[in-house]
């Protein structure tokens, strides 16, 4: 089966300060990737998304950088807010349809 | 849009019961995910249709398990009978093409099994 696995399960950062989530992923093949976020007690909810053929691609407050050498995403949350404390998942696929997600980060925001 | 619906947003019920877990998808979404997650697997994809038809259903765990489609607007998930390893909580995502592949997930419901 494919694998897509977080380094760091849980993160806190204070208020005002960059986040970073790390996230590997092991299929080569996987051409498009998709961080969400997961609040308690709601479904996830789409962050930002980028295709294999870029490296960066940035938000509102979030890039996201893809390093295929080393099959490697991080998503950069720009002076990190209270609101921003959730569960972070990147997720892949190759086939367009069928997402590969891994099993999260919890990020939380100290005041 | 109210977003994709689901229903119950909670279920308990006791081993070898039958439980039947909706979802209306977004108006006009043609695909239809069903996820089951947990703390130990995370979110994981058991099944998803294109216009109502199961496309890929390899992620169903068992024959207790099953999922229909009968209109675009509503899908069922059904596991007869319950175990308890199956409380988790199940979300239901649409999304509008293959050309579009952000899944708008619904708030899940939370099945427990004792």
């Amino acid at each position: 089966g494919e694998s897509v696995g977080l380094h760091l399960p849980t993160l806190s950062v204070q208020e005002g300060d960059n986040s970073i989530i790390n996230c590997a992923y092991s299929n080569s093949a996987s051409d498009y990737f998709i961080w969400y976020k997961q609040e308690s007690g709601k479904g996830p909810q789409f962050i930002i998304d980028i295709r294999s053929n870029m490296d960066k691609r940035q938000g509102q407050r979030v890039t996201v950088l893809l390093n295929k050498t080393v099959k490697h995403l991080s998503l950069q949350i720009a002076a990190t807010q209270p609101g921003d404390s959730a569960v972070y998942f990147c997720a892949e696929t190759y086939t367009g349809n069928q997402f590969y997600f891994g099993t999260g980060t919890s990020l939380t925001v100290i005041p | 849009d109210a977003g994709v619906i689901q229903s119950p947003r909670h279920e308990v019920t006791e081993m070898g019961q039958e439980v039947t877990l909706r979802c209306k998808p977004i108006s006009g979404h043609d695909y239809l995910f069903w996820y089951r997650q947990t703390m130990m697997r995370g979110l994981e994809l058991l099944i998803y249709f294109n216009n109502n038809v199961p496309i890929d259903d390899s992620g169903m765990p068992e024959d207790r398990f099953s999922a229909k489609m009968p209109n675009a607007s509503f899908s069922t998930l059904k596991i007869q009978p319950s175990e308890p390893r199956d409380s988790a909580v199940y979300f239901c995502a649409s999304t509008l093409s293959p050309g579009s592949y952000e899944q708008y997930f619904g708030p899940g419901t939370r099945l427990t099994v004792t």
